[in-house]
This record gives structure tokens, C-alpha cells and sequence, in this order.
């Protein structure tokens, strides 16, 4: 079946600039996660959503990133302002559970470079 | 702060030697430990999970073990191929929490 889809798979901004990432969960996924992961560094958790509630948004390094998730399915993580640092790929992770780490899939991820 | 250590960052070795991957964390009041692989342009999969109150878990030609006291796990890979190239990363998730804490990973390479 399908997996965790992420579009686009390579966005190219300059600094300044808004962007969208858009993440599709597996069908029927309660939890939806957003990592972002530096070149060579390990993914680093960014916000997560049981259903549509945002249940913890405390890795958002700051107020230009905002993540949402209105009907519980499809989630976006909007930047905006675009900077340097942002350049990572975003990964996007659901699981069927609300277990902490049971069972997550994870897209192929949204390779941000701002320039 | 929990930290998730991994070394050597990167590992080359020939085909069919067994392997030992160490991670190593901060606060031992760990939830569960789980060994992810990454290949280049891809997301994670997960290998093996462990749950606080084990010791190990196996999957094939992968063993991995878990010493929460002492802070550490490893992965061990059997008979290793050239298509365990990938990267390996370690991440855990605290008691109270849902999100996972990874280490950077460990650029692995099985030359044939």
C-alpha cells in the first residue's frame, strides 16, 4: 500500500521567501510527526499531532515556522522568512498509534536549500 | 537534556565480517531504544525496538541490546553484505514524551 508521501521532494528558496512542505500520512494514522534534519546530523523532532490537535510544537525553532493538520490527515509545515539555517530536509513521520515510537513510517522527506 | 551519542560517525569494512554499532545516552529513563536505517535520499526504517524493560530484540541477521542502567545499546549485524550500506541511527523516547531523540548516525559501507 501507500506510504508517506512529501511534496515537494526538493524546494530551492531564497532567502526571504514563504514556503509550504506538505505531508500525506498513511490512511487512518491518529500521529503525524515533523523532523528536520541537518546535512549529517540526525533528525531532530520539530512538532507533533495526535489526529488534528497539535499536542506538542516545542521543536519549532521559531516563530516563522508554523505546522498544521486542520482535518487530522494532510499536514503542512509552513516557513516563513525563509534563512540559511532552514536548509535541511524535513522529514515527515505517522504512526497508526499514539504510543511513543511504536510503528512509524517516515516519508522520504522535503530537501529545503535556501539561497 | 537526554544526548544520543554514536561512534564512529562512519565505517567501512569488508563483506561478511560481523558487526558491533554503539549508542550511547544520557538519562537512562528511557521509554524504549529503536536502531533506524537511512539510505542516501530516503527515509528511515525501523530495524528493532526495545522496550525499557528488555534486553534485546533480533530480526534476522541483526541483533540489538539494550543496558539502560548503563546507558548504552548496540546493533549487531551478522554476516554483513554490501546492501547493509546505509546509514544506522539510534533514537529514543522518554517516559512522558512522543517524540524521539536520535543520535547522528553511522555512515556504514560493505565493501564486496
Amino acid at each position: 500500500g501507500a506510504g508517506v508521501s512529501q511534496s515537494p521532494r526538493y524546494k530551492v528558496a531564497k532567502r526571504g521567501q514563504d514556503v509550504a512542505l506538505r505531508c500525506d500520512p498513511i490512511s487512518g494514522h491518529v500521529s503525524l510527526f515533523w523532523y528536520q534534519q541537518a546535512l549529517g546530523q540526525g533528525p531532530e523532532f520539530l512538532t507533533y499531532f495526535q489526529n488534528e490537535a497539535q499536542l506538542d510544537k516545542s521543536g519549532l525553532p521559531s516563530d516563522r515556522f508554523f505546522a498544521e493538520r486542520p482535518e487530522g490527515s494532510v499536514s503542512t509545515l509552513k516557513i516563513q522568512r525563509t534563512q540559511q539555517e532552514d536548509s535541511a530536509v524535513y522529514l515527515c513521520a505517522s504512526s497508526p498509534t499514539s504510543l511513543p515510537g511504536l510503528l512509524l513510517h517516515f516519508g522520504n522527506g522535503t530537501r529545503l536549500t535556501v539561497t | 537534556k537526554q544526548e544520543v551519542t554514536q561512534i564512529p560517525a562512519a565505517l567501512s569494512v569488508p563483506e561478511g565480517e560481523n558487526l558491533v554499532l554503539n549508542c550511547s545516552f544520557t538519562d537512562s529513563a528511557i521509554y524504549n531504544l529503536q536502531w533506524f536505517r537511512q539510505d542516501p535520499g530516503k527515509g528511515l526504517t525501523s530495524l528493532l525496538l526495545i522496550q525499557s524493560s528488555q534486553r534485546e530484540q533480533t530480526s534476522g541477521r541483526l541483533n540489538a541490546s539494550l543496558d539502560k542502567s548503563s546507558g548504552r545499546s548496540t546493533l549487531y549485524i551478522a554476516a554483513s553484505q554490501p546492501g547493509d550500506s546505509a546509514t544506522y541511527l539510534c533514537a529514543v523516547t522518554q517516559g512522558g514524551s512522543e517524540k524521539l531523540v536520535f543520535g547522528k548516525g553511522m555512515k556504514l559501507t560493505v565493501n564486496p
